[in-house]
């Protein structure tokens, strides 16, 4: 099973680029989360969505923006990178009913804004 | 506000030796609690969660944690640690009525020597 799979691994950006971070999962759940995970901050949560079409922030979104077309992929979006954004970034998702808070992460990416 | 409060930053202990890492929770209702490992460069892994019913939760890999609502506390123990276990672990918070919405603390790192 691939479960929640994000790319790329490992990213570096100069000071006011913009990319994309990817996040796909292929266990039809409904809920999509991202966080970003900074040395003694644990994780933050930055946007999440509850459906497709459906978002909403979370902790820490500015800098961000984030949408949601399918249910299967919701990809953040660094409109002009600081370097205040160089992080971890983790996906997650998780399904409906009992397991609605069961959380399933993917290996993350690594990002360093120059 | 929902919080999560691990007091430990940094636990070393022998191989063999037995294993409590503390967590403490800010919550006004009913809370989901979980447990979630990380390994050197790795995504999150869930050892267990709690829902409601019998206060102590088995998990993966020998784990095992106790919810206490009147200390507002939910420790994870393992009675004889292995090498394997050095990792950094991340207690968390959730509730049904907050959709995916989770709080993590700030993790605890776990050195294991032999």
């Amino acid at each position: 099973n691939a479960g929640v799979t994000q790319t790329p691994k490992f990213q570096v950006l100069k000071t006011g680029q913009s990319m994309t971070l990817q996040c796909a999962q292929d266990m039809n759940h409904e809920y999509m989360s991202w966080y970003r995970q900074d040395p003694g901050m644990g994780l933050r949560l930055i946007h999440y969505s509850v459906g497709a079409g459906i978002t909403d922030q979370g902790e820490v979104p500015n800098g961000y923006n984030v949408s949601r077309s399918t249910t299967e992929d919701f990809p953040l979006r660094l409109l002009s990178a600081a370097p205040s954004q160089t992080s971890v970034y983790f996906c997650a998702s998780s399904g409906q009913g009992a397991l609605q808070n069961i959380q399933y992460f993917g290996a993350g990416t690594r990002l360093s804004v120059l | 506000a929902q919080s999560v409060t691990q007091p430990d930053i940094h636990i070393t202990v022998s191989e063999g030796a037995s294993l409590e890492l503390r967590c403490n929770y800010s919550y006004g209702a009913t809370p989901y609690l979980f447990w979630y490992v990380q390994s050197p460069g790795q995504g999150l892994q869930l050892l267990l969660k709690y829902f409601s019913g019998d206060t102590l939760v088995q998990g993966i890999k020998g784990f095992e944690a106790e919810f206490k609502r009147s200390q507002s506390s939910f420790n994870l123990r393992k009675p004889s640690v292995h090498w394997s276990d050095a990792a950094e672990y991340f207690c968390a918070v959730g509730a049904q009525d907050t959709g995916n919405q989770f709080y993590f603390g700030t993790g605890t790192s776990l050195t294991v020597i032999p």
